[in-house]
């Protein structure tokens, strides 16, 4: 079982929001972790959204849009990103990412974001 | 504000030694973690792993056995080296960086290394 799972694809229409989830694995403790969030658009490089560990420990990385915040839902277990006012820009994929009990860094297999 | 400018060979035969460094360029070099990462195409990230300026190293542990990363602080440099390549290490190869606490920003421009006979 993957440390980090994500759904494959997401469709959403323009204006509604996107909600992203990267489930950790049974056995790990969402709680503990602090969740990091990329973009990536066809063709460019990995963009660093933002991390969440709790409503008092997040923070949007530099000249990423309001728009974007983190979660997490505890009874799933799941980070989450979440996308309000979709734009067709901001179609693309979606990774998180831990420090893995504290050890070494782990991606979530990516999300494909589809606004149409 | 760091910059990333990274370089190395793109095509390789299986069971050579992949070799890609990264210069830094502003910022404080022993602020940073310094971290490569890959991406085979059509797939997803992959951390291969991470060192600092003193030479402190963490690293991917499907890929440790053969990893090496070292710094140059003289230069403001980082490189990887990946030993016995095989067509599964065929992958878009980014340097990143990043602080304590923080997420890995910014990239390199990436490097293309193909793994053929």
């Amino acid at each position: 079982q993957p440390v980090l799972t994500q759904p494959t694809s997401l469709s959403a229409s323009p204006g509604a929001s996107a909600r992203i989830t990267c489930t950790l694995r049974s056995g790990d403790n969402v709680a503990t972790y602090r969740i990091y969030w990329y973009q990536q658009k066809p063709g460019s490089l990995p963009r660093y959204l933002l991390k969440y560990k709790s409503d008092s420990d997040n923070r949007l990385g530099s000249g990423v849009p309001s728009r974007f915040s983190g979660s997490k839902d505890a009874s799933t277990n799941a980070g989450l990103l979440l996308i309000s006012g979709l734009q067709s820009e901001d179609e693309a994929d979606y990774y998180c990412a831990i420090w893995y009990s504290s050890s070494y860094w782990v991606f979530g297999g990516g999300t494909k974001l589809t606004v149409l | 504000q760091v910059q990333l400018q990274q370089w190395g060979a793109g095509l390789l035969k299986p069971s050579e030694t992949l070799s890609l460094t990264c210069a830094v360029y502003g910022g404080s070099f022993s602020d940073y973690w310094w971290i490569w990462i890959r991406q085979p195409p059509g797939k997803g990230l992959e951390w291969i792993g991470e060192i600092n300026h003193s030479g402190s190293t963490d690293y991917n542990p499907s890929l440790k056995s053969r990893v090496t990363m070292s710094v140059d602080t003289s230069k403001n440099q980082f490189s990887l080296n990946l030993t016995s390549v095989t067509a599964a290490d065929t992958a878009m190869y980014y340097c990143t960086s990043r602080l304590v606490g923080t997420g890995f920003d910014p990239w390199g421009q990436g490097t293309l290394v193909t793994v053929s006979s």
